[in-house]
C-alpha cells in the first residue's frame, strides 16, 4: 500500500516568504507527528496530531510555525515570515499502535532552504 | 527533561562482521519505550528494532537485536553479519509511556559504513 507521502520534495524561499508544507500520512493512521531535522542532526519533535487534534505542539520553535490536520487526514505545517535558520529537512510522520507497541511511519521529507 | 547520546558519530564494519552501536539516555521515568531506526541515504526512516522497558527480555529482529541496561541507561544495537544495505545512518530515540505523551526523542546519529 501507499506510504506517507510529503510534498514539495525540495522548497527554495526567500527569507521573508511563507512557506507551506503538505503530509499525506498512511490512509487510517489516527497519530501525525511533524518533524525538524537540520543537517547532520536528529529528528525534532515539532508537534503531534491525533485525528484531528493538535495535541501537542511544545516543538515548534516559535509563533512562525503552525501546523494543522482539519479533516484528521492530511497535515500541513505552515512557516511565516522565513529565516535562515528555518533551513532543515520536514519530516512527517503517521503511526499505528499494535500488540507490539507504536510503529512510526515516515514520510520522504521536504528539504527546505531559505536564502 | 530526557535526553539520548549517541557517542559514535560513524562505525565501520566488514561485511558479514558483527557490529554495536552505543546509545545511552537519561530518564527519570520507569516506563517507557526505545527504539533504534534507520535512515539510508536519500531514503526514507524505518524502524529497526522496539523495546519496552519494563520487559527484561532484550528484543531481537533476525540479524538485529539490542542490549538494554535499564540501570545503566543504556540501548546498545547488534548488527550480526553485515550486509552492504545496512550502511546508513542509526538513530537511537526514546519515548516516554506515560498517558497524553507522544514526543519521541531523537540521538544525533551514527553513520554506519559497511566494507565489502
Amino acid at each position: 500500500g501507499a506510504g506517507v507521502s510529503q510534498s514539495p520534495r525540495y522548497k527554495v524561499a526567500k527569507r521573508g516568504q511563507d512557506v507551506a508544507l503538505r503530509c499525506d500520512p498512511i490512509s487510517g493512521h489516527v497519530s501525525l507527528f511533524w518533524y525538524q531535522q537540520a543537517l547532520g542532526q536528529g529528528p525534532e519533535f515539532l508537534t503531534y496530531f491525533q485525528n484531528e487534534a493538535q495535541l501537542d505542539k511544545s516543538g515548534l520553535p516559535s509563533d512562525r510555525f503552525f501546523a494543522e490536520r482539519p479533516e484528521g487526514s492530511v497535515s500541513t505545517l505552515k512557516i511565516q515570515r522565513t529565516q535562515q535558520e528555518d533551513s532543515a529537512v520536514y519530516l512527517c510522520a503517521s503511526s499505528i499502535w499494535t500488540a507490539k507497541g507504536e510503529t512510526q511511519y515516515f514520510g520522504p521529507g521536504t528539504r527546505l532552504l531559505v536564502l | 527533561a530526557q535526553t539520548v547520546t549517541q557517542s559514535q558519530p560513524e562505525m565501520s564494519v566488514q561485511e558479514a562482521e558483527t557490529v554495536t552501536l552505543s546509545c545511552t539516555y537519561d530518564t527519570s521515568e520507569s516506563d517507557y519505550y526505545l527504539f533504534w531506526y534507520k535512515q539510508p541515504p536519500s531514503r526514507q526512516m524505518i524502524l529497526v528494532i522496539r523495546q519496552e522497558a519494563y520487559k527484561q527480555q532484550n528484543a531481537t529482529e533476525n540479524r538485529f537485536s539490542v542490549n538494554f541496561q535499564k540501570a545503566a541507561k543504556s540501548f546498545s544495537l547488534k548488527i550480526s553479519d553485515s550486509q552492504l544495505g545496512d550502511a546508513a545512518m542509526y538513530f537511537c530515540a526514546y519515548r516516554s509511556a506515560e498517558l497524553g505523551t507522544y514526543k519521541y526523542i531523537f540521538g544525533t546519529g551514527t553513520r554506519l559504513k559497511v566494507l565489502a
